[in-house]
């Protein structure tokens, strides 16, 4: 079966625009979560959707956003890019946020310059 | 405040000798931990879990041991091979069933296996 898609695969933007990644889930996978890899942080949790409602935040602020739409595909967008946001963006997905049933996206790549 | 620690940030083990990934946790809420094992340029991919409520868990050559008292875990590999060279994550979730719905993961060991 399919696996977990994100798009795009690299990204470079400047300070201050904004930018929207895409996710879609294994076929039948309710939950779809979004990290953030860094060097520095490892991999931070930035939210969690399940049948369109957020369960779930990690501490980013607030020009950090996500949507989840009826197909289970989600998207993340980020406003206002700082240098700082330059990372690798993982999708994962899951039945129904089971923690052992979570598969990931091969990620995008975001640079912010 | 870092929760789940890998204190190791690199091993380096001879093929066909034992690979042991150390993790710590300072949250006792955490419950279930995970492994996960990312090569480069992919996304993380799931290997073994282990339950709050065992020691032990074992998949083939991968066995994950959980110390609760000492808020420790370690990932053995027996075998090493050379295919088995990727960045370790150790991860943690609190809230049995997913009600928490978050991983927490440790930053990473880089294991490279030697022919």
């Amino acid at each position: 079966k399919a696996g977990v898609t994100q798009t795009p695969r690299y990204l470079i933007k400047t300070r201050g625009q904004q930018v929207t990644l895409s996710c879609s889930p294994i076929s039948g996978h309710r939950s779809v979560s979004w990290y953030q890899q860094t060097p520095g942080q490892g991999l931070q949790f930035l939210f969690e959707y399940f049948s369109e409602t957020q369960r779930n935040k990690g501490n980013f602020p607030g020009r950090f956003s996500g949507r989840q739409f009826s197909n289970s595909r989600s998207e993340m967008n980020v406003s206002t890019l700082e240098l700082g946001d330059s990372a690798l963006y993982l999708c994962a997905s899951s039945l129904a946020g089971q923690e052992n049933g979570y598969t990931f996206g091969s990620g995008t790549r975001l640079t912010v310059v | 405040d870092q929760q789940v620690k890998q204190n190791s940030p690199s091993l380096s083990v001879q093929e066909g000798r034992i690979s042991i990934l150390n993790c710590d946790y300072t949250n006792s809420m955490f419950d279930y931990f995970l492994w996960y094992k990312k090569y480069p340029a992919e996304g993380p991919t799931f290997l073994i879990s282990i339950s709050s409520i065992k020691d032990k868990n074992e998949d083939g050559r991968f066995t994950v041991f959980l110390n609760k008292s000492a808020k420790h875990l370690s990932l053995h590999i027996v075998p090493s091979q050379p295919g088995d060279s990727a960045v370790y994550f150790c991860a943690a979730s609190a809230g049995s069933g997913g009600s928490n719905y978050k991983l927490t993961f440790g930053k990473g060991t880089l294991l490279t296996v030697n022919p």
